[in-house]
């Protein structure tokens, strides 16, 4: 299957700084590139969706100035956490979308643990 | 509002057992359902199903599609301990991949 990598995996950081998330995929072109935050034993929950070369479309209740989110190229989405705080602790996963016609479904990324100290 | 249920939540079973997972579904634009598998990390890809009654096999796994009654199973025999994560159901719509998860199914198996 395709693979798509996260960066990076963990990061603990102190309450009031702000932490990069990168998210690429490694052998196709991923024209929409997803973020959701997992908090334990609970399912996926979608932040926001990333189209290269717009501007990211957010769900309710997400806000975008705090989670930044930047598709610069087919390749790699970035989402970046700005001036932490202790309850944004938590693990992030992106996903990027195959549109192929034998696969069409999203692959993710290994995630990454955010602690806010 | 999109929805996706999956039953039972927790599950517990025996290695040997044969177990089915449930996902319906009610979404606007249906594309297609994905089955995934989480362990400790992030999830893995199992099942992509768009047709009904096509069954998708891979070893010991096998998912089916029922688009008039809108659900899906996943069926896992001779289940082992390494079966042991949660099962995420998942439908994309038409809105250039969104999905949309259930709250997944924890399944244990014990030796």
């Amino acid at each position: 299957g395709a693979v798509v990598s996260q960066h990076p995996s963990r990061v603990i950081c102190k309450s009031g700084t702000s932490v990069k998330i990168e998210c690429r995929s490694l052998d196709f072109q991923a024209t929409t590139m997803f973020w959701y935050r997992q908090f334990p034993k609970q399912s996926l929950m979608l932040m926001a969706t990333s189209n290269e070369g717009s501007k990211a479309t957010y769900e309710q209740g997400v806000e975008k100035d705090k989670f930044l989110i930047n598709h610069a190229s087919l390749t790699l989405s970035t989402l970046t956490v700005t001036s932490a705080h202790p309850e944004d602790s938590s693990f992030y996963i992106c996903s990027a979308y195959h549109r192929d016609p034998s696969t069409d479904t999203q692959y993710f990324g290994p995630g990454t643990r955010l602690t806010v100290l | 509002e999109d929805k996706v249920v999956q039953s039972p939540l927790s599950l517990v079973v025996h290695e040997g057992d044969t177990v089915t997972l449930n996902c319906s579904y009610e979404v606007t634009n249906f594309r297609s359902l994905l089955w995934y598998k989480q362990e400790k990390k992030a999830p893995t890809f199992l099942f992509m199903l768009t047709s009904s009654g096509i069954e998708k096999k891979s070893g010991r796994l096998s998912s089916i599609l029922d688009k008039k009654e809108l659900f899906s199973i996943l069926n896992i025999t001779a289940t082992q301990t390494g079966d042991s994560a949660i099962y995420l159901c998942a439908v994309l719509n038409t809105n250039a991949g969104k999905s949309t998860f259930g709250d997944g199914t924890t399944l244990t198996v014990k030796p």
